[in-house]
């Protein structure tokens, strides 16, 4: 069965502190990666895919990368529109055709 | 380009009766997911529609279930309602199978 863990559960950043989150997985046969940001309300929005381990993809001020076992969302400089729930999930060749498993979300504050 | 469109976005059902949710996927693509979100489970699979045909399921009761149409358009219903059931419910498309785009889900509220 497919896991997905996100560390913290809760970020706090003043304005212009740079940091990043967690995302550890087990998977059998990882067909993507995936991060998502979901406002308050609304659905999530797609941000990244990733498919093997050495992968880096960016987006104005993020960044993800990934390895065999975690990835991570590199936040640099983040300004207060930045705060937002971030989701990990994965696609693993165990599970049936087109089913993600999430994590349960770092919800980021950016502080002014 | 619409994206995912989801109706309606908010909904207040008794316990009890049934509910019918739709979801219209981004032009062209024919995979559509559902997924339930609740504060304490975070995001749950449901089930997975591709060409009229559901491929996969989730671990939910027989009371959920699914079609989706020549058109790609699907909905979900869900008989019997449970207070539990209350969830923000997310329909998502895909071209390739490979990324997901959701729409902005529909809010069931049962009372």
């Amino acid at each position: 069965e497919d896991q997905v863990t996100q560390s913290p559960e809760a970020l706090r950043l003043q304005e212009g502190e740079s940091s990043s989150l967690n995302c550890s997985y087990t998977v059998s046969g990882l067909r993507g990666l995936f991060w998502y940001r979901q406002d308050p309300g609304k659905g999530p929005e797609f941000l990244f895919t990733l498919y093997s381990a050495g992968e880096e993809k960016e987006k104005e001020r993020l960044k993800a990368t990934l390895t065999k076992k975690e990835s991570f969302l590199h936040i640099t400089a983040p300004k207060p529109e930045d705060s937002a729930t971030y989701l990990c999930a994965v696609h693993g060749s165990g599970a049936g055709s087109y089913q993600l498993t999430f994590g349960k979300g770092t919800k980021l504050s950016v502080i002014p | 380009k619409a994206g995912v469109t989801q109706t309606p976005r908010y909904l207040i059902k008794t316990r009890g009766q049934q509910v019918t949710l739709s979801c219209s996927p981004i032009s062209g693509h024919r995979s559509v997911s559902w997924y339930q979100q609740t504060p304490g489970q975070g995001l749950q699979f449901l089930f997975e529609y591709f060409s009229e045909t559901q491929r996969n399921k989730g671990n939910f009761p027989g009371r959920f279930s699914g079609r989706q149409f020549s058109n790609s358009r699907s909905e979900m219903n869900v008989s019997t309602l449970e207070l539990g059931d209350s969830a923000l419910y997310l329909c998502a498309s895909s071209l390739d199978g490979k990324t997901a785009f959701f729409g902005q889900g529909t809010r069931l509220t049962v009372v």
